[in-house]
């Protein structure tokens, strides 16, 4: 079965730094999102991404994060300047098309510990 | 707000029959999905429930009450690998496929 997949698995960074996480959704697949979740806590919505521009975002995707799709397969997250509290693990996802029927596929996920 | 609430754990026993209960309030309705999570893994798909009544998938059904807010998973047969985190999840009509997840019930299945 087609997958999300997602590198790096792990990442860690200093405090301030930028990172970029990075997707490749399923290939037919539109519309693009990013989840987090943070350790023990639930997973929490933070963007949606369809036709090349946001089409929601929580409260969560402040100025510090962007998505961008730069080529026909890759769908990234950046995050400006990390915060201690942006650790979490970060899950891509992605979806055939709009309708009540599809499902979400997510992919692995990447581990980001801010130090 | 949006509140979607699970219970935190729950034990069964392998073999039996776990029901695992979520209710919702939120600002409208356009499906419920339920998720199986394994520790440090992505969240899979299960099922998905927009109208009232049971869906039955294998060992797993899935049953929607809108009127009252309600759903639960059903495991039958339990096996040692559904030892997961099982995750309820709403979309709302007025957020378009953005998924509203619930903490998440954490099962344990013993032998």
């Amino acid at each position: 079965e087609p997958e999300v997949t997602q590198t790096p698995s792990h990442q860690v960074t200093q405090m301030g730094q930028e990172v970029i996480l990075r997707c490749v959704p399923i290939s037919n697949h539109l519309y693009f999102y990013w989840y987090r979740q943070i350790l023990g806590q639930k997973v929490e919505f933070l963007v949606s991404f369809y036709n090349n521009e946001i089409s929601e975002k929580s409260e969560i995707f402040d100025d510090q994060f962007s998505v961008e799709r730069p080529d026909g397969s890759n769908f990234t997250l950046k995050i400006r300047s990390t915060k201690l509290e942006d650790s979490a693990m970060y899950f891509c996802a992605s979806q055939r098309l709009r309708g009540p029927n599809e499902k979400l596929f997510f992919g692995s996920g990447t581990q980001l510990s801010v130090l | 707000g949006q509140n979607i609430d699970q219970p935190t754990e729950m034990t069964a026993t392998e073999g039996a029959i776990v029901q695992i209960n979520c209710t919702y309030q939120t600002s409208g309705f356009n499906g419920l999905f339920w998720y199986q999570q394994h520790a440090g893994e992505a969240p899979t798909f299960l099922s998905y429930n927009v109208l009232d009544g049971l869906e039955e998938k294998g060992r797993f059904s899935s049953f929607l009450s809108r009127s009252k807010g309600y759903s639960y998973l059903l495991l039958k047969e339990l096996q040692m690998k559904d030892s997961a985190s099982y995750l309820c999840a709403v979309r709302r009509d007025n957020a378009g496929n953005m998924l509203t997840f619930g903490g998440g019930t954490r099962l344990m299945v013993k032998p």
